[in-house]
């Protein structure tokens, strides 16, 4: 069964301060690879994806992917209170169904 | 661009009952996506269709079931409810199947079981 893993925290940074946030995933056919960030209260709302190994970077935001370690990340430069949000880890396989994580709870903290 | 629009919002149903919900894709969008939210099991792929056929289903009893229009609206019902039905119901539209770069959630239908 195909597995994403996150640690769910709360993971709480300083404003202004780097978030990291992990996912490793078990299914090593994985091609695309995706981060959402929901509020309480939301739906998920897609803020990055990453298909190849090496970084992307949009904005505050950098997805990096190892698939030799079959772990994705996602990094958040100058942390905002706004950032506080649930971020979602999702996995496919070319146009198999997404797998999501559980999740991680971000509190950025004034 | 209107956005993916759900319907109900919030239902309060009881035991053994069935549902329906409704989802509304972006106007262009042909391929719908349902997904149930818990705490417990996070967010889980249901079903997914595309000009009216079901084309990935997940790992659900028979009693969730779905359909497409000719519209690309789509419909989702679960029979026979039970406790742990009680979620939050997404629907997601995207141009094609598989497209995920470009699906867009709803806001949800919010389930809760009696």
């Amino acid at each position: 069964q195909k597995e994403v893993e996150q640690n769910s925290g709360p993971l709480s940074v300083p404003e202004g301060a780097i978030a990291s946030l992990n996912c490793t995933y078990s299914d090593r056919g994985s091609q695309s690879f995706f981060w959402y960030r929901q509020y309480s209260g939301k739906s998920p709302e897609l803020i990055m994806f990453i298909y190849s190994n090496g970084d992307k970077e949009d904005g505050r935001f950098t997805a990096q992917l190892n698939k030799a370690s079959q772990y994705v990340s996602l990094l958040i430069r100058d942390s905002q209170p706004s950032d506080s949000a649930t971020y979602l880890c999702a996995v496919t396989e070319g146009n198999t169904p997404l797998v999501f994580g559980k999740g991680t709870r971000l509190s950025v903290i004034a | 661009k209107a956005g993916v629009t759900q319907t109900p919002r919030y239902l309060i149903k009881t035991r053994g009952q069935q549902v329906t919900l409704s989802c509304s894709p972006i106007s262009g969008h042909r391929s719908v996506s349902w997904y149930q939210q818990t705490p417990g099991q996070g967010l889980q792929f249901l079903f997914e269709y595309f000009s009216e056929t079901q084309r990935n289903k997940g790992n659900f009893p028979g009693r969730f079931s779905g359909r497409q229009f000719s519209n690309s609206r789509s419909e989702m019902n679960v029979s026979t409810l039970e406790l742990g039905d009680s979620a939050l119901y997404l629907c997601a539209s995207s141009p094609i199947a598989g497209a995920y770069n470009e699906q867009f959630f709803g806001p949800g239908t919010r389930l809760t079981v009696l």
